[in-house]
C-alpha cells in the first residue's frame, strides 16, 4: 500500500503568511494527488487535483505543484476563512490512501 | 446539483451487523465509482471501500476486508455498505463520496453530508 506523509501536522501562522504544507508518497503516484479542506463540522471539500489543477470556485490563493513522490499545497497569502484541516490523497489505485491531515490555525 | 444522501447509521452492540445506504441524484449514477470514506471523531479521513460504475469491482481497506460489503443498485441510483462484525474501531462518521471523473481513476467531486456508526456495549 501507498503511504501518504504530511507535515507539518499542525502549523499557526499569520494572517496574509505564506503557507506550505508538503506531502509524501511512499512511492510514485504520478499526479494522482489531490488536496481537501475540511473546516470543523463540515464536509471535506476538493481544492486541487491532478497534483496542480484548482477545484472550480477555489480561491486563487491555493496552488499545489509535484510529480511523483513530493508534492506542495501552498496558501500564498493566508485568510481568517482558511482555518481547516488539509488532507492529500493518493487516488492512483486501490487502496485509496490519504494523508494524516494537517491542522492549521490562526497566529 | 449533486446530492448524495446517506442514512443508516445507529448505535450497534460489538458484533452486530448494519447496512448504510447513500441516495444519489444530480448526475447520471452508473457512470460513476463510488466511494465509502470514514472518519473517527476528531481523527482523520479513512477510505473504507470502492465499487466501479458497473458493480463489477470492489476494493477494501484492509481493515473492514471479510466483514464490510460494498454494493450498488444502478435501477435505484443507490449505493450500499453492509457491515458484519462490527468492532468498537469501527465507530465513525461514514461518507459516500463520488469520483469526480465518469469511469476513470478520479479523486471525489461530491461528498454527502456522513451518517454516524456508533459500535458500543
Amino acid at each position: 500500500d501507498i503511504q501518504m506523509t504530511q507535515s507539518p501536522s499542525s502549523l499557526s501562522a499569520s494572517v496574509g503568511d505564506r503557507v506550505t504544507i508538503t506531502c509524501r508518497a511512499s512511492q510514485g503516484i504520478s499526479n494522482y494527488l489531490a488536496w481537501y479542506q475540511q473546516k470543523p463540522g463540515k464536509v471535506p471539500k476538493l481544492l486541487i487535483f491532478a497534483a496542480s489543477t484548482s477545484q472550480l470556485g477555489v480561491p486563487s490563493r491555493f496552488s499545489g505543484i509535484g510529480s511523483g513522490t513530493d508534492f506542495t499545497l501552498t496558501i500564498s497569502s493566508l485568510q481568517p476563512e482558511d482555518v481547516a484541516t488539509y488532507y492529500c490523497q493518493n487516488y492512483k489505485s486501490a487502496p485509496i490512501t490519504f494523508g494524516q491531515g494537517t491542522r492549521l490555525e490562526i497566529k | 446539483e449533486v446530492l448524495l444522501v446517506e442514512s443508516g447509521g445507529l448505535v450497534v452492540q460489538p458484533g452486530g451487523s448494519l447496512r448504510l445506504s447513500c441516495a444519489a441524484s444530480g448526475f447520471t449514477f452508473d457512470e460513476y465509482t463510488m466511494h465509502w470514506v470514514r472518519q473517527e471523531p476528531g481523527k482523520g479521513l479513512e477510505w473504507v471501500s470502492l465499487i466501479s460504475w458497473d458493480g463489477d469491482s470492489t476494493y477494501y481497506a484492509d481493515s473492514v476486508k471479510g466483514r464490510f460489503t460494498i454494493f450498488r443498485d444502478n435501477s435505484k441510483n443507490s449505493l450500499y455498505l453492509q457491515m458484519n462484525s462490527l468492532r468498537t474501531e469501527d465507530t465513525a462518521l461514514y461518507y459516500c463520496a463520488k469520483e469526480m471523473k465518469p469511469r476513470r481513476a478520479s479523486c471525489y467531486g461530491a461528498w454527502g453530508q456522513g451518517t454516524l456508526v456508533t459500535v458500543s456495549s
